[in-house]
This record gives C-alpha cells, sequence and structure tokens, in this order.
C-alpha cells in the first residue's frame, strides 16, 4: 500500500507570494491533517480535515487555509507570504477521526521563504 | 494547558545503552499518548503509543512507562543501536482532537 505523498517535495518562494500544497492520503484514509515544523517550535497543529470538513484548526493566521476533496486529497495555501512561514509542511493521514487511529506522516514539502 | 513539555533536548549514549526521554503534560484530557520517531528527510513515524488506563507498555527494544498521578511519560530505548539515532518526539491527544507534540530530543547512539 502506497503512503502518504506530498508534492511538491521542495519549494522556494519570496515574501508576498502565495503557495499551494499538496497531500494524497494513504488509500481509504479519510482524515488528513498538516502540521508545520520548524526547529525553533517543533510540530504545530494547522487543521485536520475529514469528508470535506475542517474539524480542527490550530493557532494560524487566516493566511493558512486548506481544504479537502471528495477523494480526500488535500491540499493547503498560504498567501502573502512571510519569511516565517520557511518551514516543512507535513501532512498526516489517518482512517477516522477517533483517538487511537494511527497517523500516518507524508516525508513533508520544504518551503523556503526569500 | 494544551502543551506536552519533553527532555533532554538532546541525547548521547553509546551503543547498548539505555536512553530515557521524559515528557510532561497538564491536561487531564489527553487519552492517547504516541512517540513518533523522525529521520532526517523523514516525516514521523509511530513507534508505540500508551492509553492512559495501563502503567507500561513493551514493545521490541522500545518501553513507554506512564505515571498517571504526575502526569508523566517516558520513552526507554533497551540495547539501543546506531540505527536509533533520530529525533524522537512524544504526543498526546484527546479523543477527537488534534496531536499535541512535545518539542523532540535528538537521540545519537554511538557505535
Amino acid at each position: 500500500k502506497a503512503g502518504v505523498t506530498q508534492t511538491p517535495r521542495y519549494l522556494i518562494k519570496t515574501r508576498g507570494q502565495q503557495v499551494t500544497l499538496s497531500c494524497s492520503p494513504i488509500s481509504g484514509h479519510r482524515s488528513v491533517s498538516w502540521y508545520q515544523q520548524t526547529p525553533g517550535q517543533g510540530l504545530q497543529f494547522l487543521f485536520e480535515y475529514f469528508s470535506e470538513t475542517q474539524r480542527n484548526k490550530g493557532n494560524f493566521p487566516g493566511r493558512f487555509s486548506g481544504r479537502q476533496f471528495s477523494n480526500s486529497r488535500s491540499e493547503m495555501n498560504v498567501s502573502t507570504l512571510e519569511l516565517g512561514d520557511s518551514a516543512l509542511y507535513l501532512c498526516a493521514s489517518s482512517r477516522g477521526i477517533r483517538s487511537y487511529n494511527e497517523q500516518f506522516f507524508g516525508p513533508g514539502t520544504r518551503l523556503t521563504v526569500l | 494547558q494544551q502543551q506536552v513539555k519533553q527532555s533532554p533536548q538532546s541525547l548521547i549514549v553509546q551503543k547498548g545503552g539505555i536512553p530515557i526521554i521524559n515528557c510532561a503534560y497538564e491536561n487531564t484530557a489527553f487519552d492517547y499518548f504516541p512517540w513518533y520517531q523522525q529521520f532526517p528527510g523523514k516525516g514521523p513515524a509511530l513507534l508505540i503509543a500508551i492509553r492512559p488506563d495501563v502503567s507500561e507498555k513493551k514493545e521490541g527494544r522500545f518501553t513507554i512507562s506512564f505515571n498517571k498521578s504526575a502526569k508523566q511519560f517516558s520513552l526507554h530505548i533497551m540495547d539501543s543501536q546506531p540505527g536509533d539515532s533520530a529525533t524522537y518526539f512524544c504526543a498526546a491527544e484527546t479523543s477527537g482532537s488534534r496531536l499535541t507534540f512535545g518539542e523532540g530530543t535528538q537521540l545519537t547512539v554511538n557505535p
């Protein structure tokens, strides 16, 4: 079974631009979560989607948004990029939304904002 | 109250040693405590997880010890190997919510 895939793997943007990252979950998984990983802040939760609905949202500004499609694939968008948005963005999928559902992480998208 | 505190930040042991990583939490609603292992260039991978109704869980060389009254849990790696060198994250979750991660511990196992 294929794992979680994220595209692109690397991205370089400049301040003020916007970016869209994509995540394809494991087949049969309906929940997708996004995390931002930085050396200073560690792993921070962005949002979670289940059946095309956002169920949880972390403490990030409105510039960060996401969506989920009917095939469970998910995208996240960051508008008006800032230098501090440079990070590894991780997507994780799981079967459902209940506790104890193992989350499987993708390799991440490394975003660099210049 | 949603924080999970993890220590140490980094840890160096010799092959065969038993590194111990500790985590503490405040939110008593947390009911699932997984540990993740992350290698450079990879996403975190679930290593082992525990629920608060048990005090210890072993899977291979990895053991979680859980102290509900102290709101602490720890990861022990028995007979550590150089291949165990990675970053380890503890995490906590309440049912239906998202994972709250600790700050991470960079483990180095020297040959």
